[in-house]
């Protein structure tokens, strides 16, 4: 099972938006509606922010918002933050019931 | 307050074995499926294993299938991870993780770790 595709790094100003793409196939993200993305701050626990593309767990910001078309999934952030400033990972369930992880953003505020 | 704590982990070397456990408390553990996720040292998450709540569905990464194997105690709250065979790619830290529920896909609550380095 390969690793989802994430852009290394991603980067913006506070205030602006910005988003992050997480490409798979049609066997993991493109099948399933159950993308769910995370925050990692350094020597942190991950952090779940959007289940099933696009639901918040509650206590999350709704900065915090996810989407999804064919393959690809997007995490978008806006009125960005100091705090923001982590490592963010997608995640999918796949036809072969397990999980894969995408390759990680490392999101830098400017 | 959910809480996962692993333990377990440690120095070992190649072609050994170690288990790791993962004790639950602060929800009905018995009604969750709960996975194993790793993270190397510098490197991203990777799935490793998960296991429904009646342990009638298992899964495994293609990186460790054969030679780890994963199960629960749901009197004792815990989870294990019995890692046979190591290798020096298997040093990471891991990470016990609780799926959200039965009809939701992703993982709301994570433990702080469990370090394991396999070198000689």
């Amino acid at each position: 099972q390969s690793a989802l595709t994430q852009p290394a790094s991603v980067s913006g100003s506070p205030g602006q938006s910005i988003t992050i793409s997480c490409t798979g196939t049609s066997s993991d993200v493109g099948g399933f509606n159950y993308v769910s993305w995370y925050q990692q701050h350094p020597g942190k626990a991950p952090k779940l922010m959007i289940y099933d593309v696009s639901h918040r767990p509650s206590g999350v910001s709704n900065r915090f918002s996810g989407s999804k078309s064919g393959n690809t999934a997007s995490l978008t952030i806006s009125g960005l933050q100091a705090e923001d400033e982590a490592d963010y990972y997608c995640s999918s369930y796949t036809s072969s019931s397990t999980y894969v992880f995408g390759t990680g953003t490392k999101v830098t505020v400017l | 307050e959910v809480q996962l704590v692993e333990s377990g982990g440690g120095l070992v070397q190649p072609g050994r074995s170690l288990r790791l456990s993962c004790a639950a408390s602060g929800f009905t553990f018995e009604d969750y499926a709960i996975h194993w996720v790793r993270q190397g040292p510098g490197k991203g998450l990777e799935w490793v294993s998960g296991i429904s709540w009646s342990s009638r569905d298992i899964g495994y990464a293609d990186s460790v299938k054969g030679r780890f194997t994963i199960s629960r105690d749901n009197v004792k709250n815990s989870l294990y991870l019995q890692m046979n065979s190591l290798r020096a790619e298997d040093t990471a830290l891991y990470y016990c993780a609780k799926e959200i529920s039965g009809s939701y896909y992703g993982f709301d609550y994570w433990g702080q770790g469990a370090l394991v380095t396999v070198s000689s």
